[in-house]
């Protein structure tokens, strides 16, 4: 039972480097969503897509971009990384946008030194 | 503006003892709550919800708790097991729509510590 796949689990990058974060879901499930969790902050919307082909922005979106590649693919990529940027990123998906419970990934440590 | 605050960074009880996990929100749209729970290195798992329609639902040794005129919630654990020891995130999501609508918006979690 695989449910939501991230990769990779640890990259470490310099300011100003790109990157995307992969993530796949094997519930059938239409809306995924990608969160960061940082010490005290609890976990932040960064963007969400609430069905196949509908990406929008969450509470912490700036530095970021998102593709809702198929109903099972969501990446997030960092175009210039900065330091601000470390931190654990969460892929999840649901059920729909309006189902409540989300099931998580087991994280991607990310450090942009 | 923190919309669903926990203020207790950490809580340590005794085996077979009570834990309780506060939680308290501001936006008067949730109508869904939810509460995760995580281990070192893994992504939060769901542990139990409640709908704003109920003011209580119980689980097995958890029992959440809402109060909607206080706008706030809590989690009871009894009785607890070193098991328990991790984070507990509580959650918030406006199932009937508003700008909340469809996103779970997180406490900063508390860490439960449970002694044997």
């Amino acid at each position: 039972n695989a449910g939501v796949t991230q990769t990779p689990k640890f990259q470490v990058l310099k300011t100003g480097q790109s990157m995307t974060l992969q993530c796949a879901q094997d519930m059938n499930h239409n809306s995924m969503y990608w969160y960061r969790q940082d010490p005290g902050m609890g976990l932040r919307l960064i963007y969400y897509s609430a069905s196949e082909g509908t990406t929008d922005k969450g509470e912490v979106p700036n530095g970021y971009n998102v593709s809702r590649l198929n109903k099972r693919e969501f990446s997030l990529r960092l175009e210039s990384a900065a330091p601000s940027q470390t931190s654990v990123y969460f892929c999840a998906s649901s059920v729909d946008r309006g189902a409540g419970e989300l099931f998580f990934g087991e994280g991607s440590r990310l450090t942009v030194l | 503006d923190q919309q669903v605050k926990q203020n207790s960074p950490s809580l340590s009880v005794q085996e077979g003892r009570i834990s309780i996990l506060n939680c308290d929100y501001t936006n008067s749209m949730f109508d869904y709550f939810l509460w995760y729970k995580k281990y070192p290195a893994e992504g939060p798992t769901f542990l139990i919800s409640i709908s704003s329609i109920k003011d209580k639902n119980e689980d097995g040794r958890f029992t959440v708790f809402l109060n909607k005129s206080a706008k706030h919630l809590s989690l009871h654990i009894v009785p607890s097991q070193p098991g328990d020891s991790a984070v507990y995130f509580c959650a918030a999501s406006a199932r009937a729509g508003g700008t909340s609508y469809g996103k779970l918006t997180f406490g900063q979690g508390t860490i439960l510590t449970v002694h044997p």
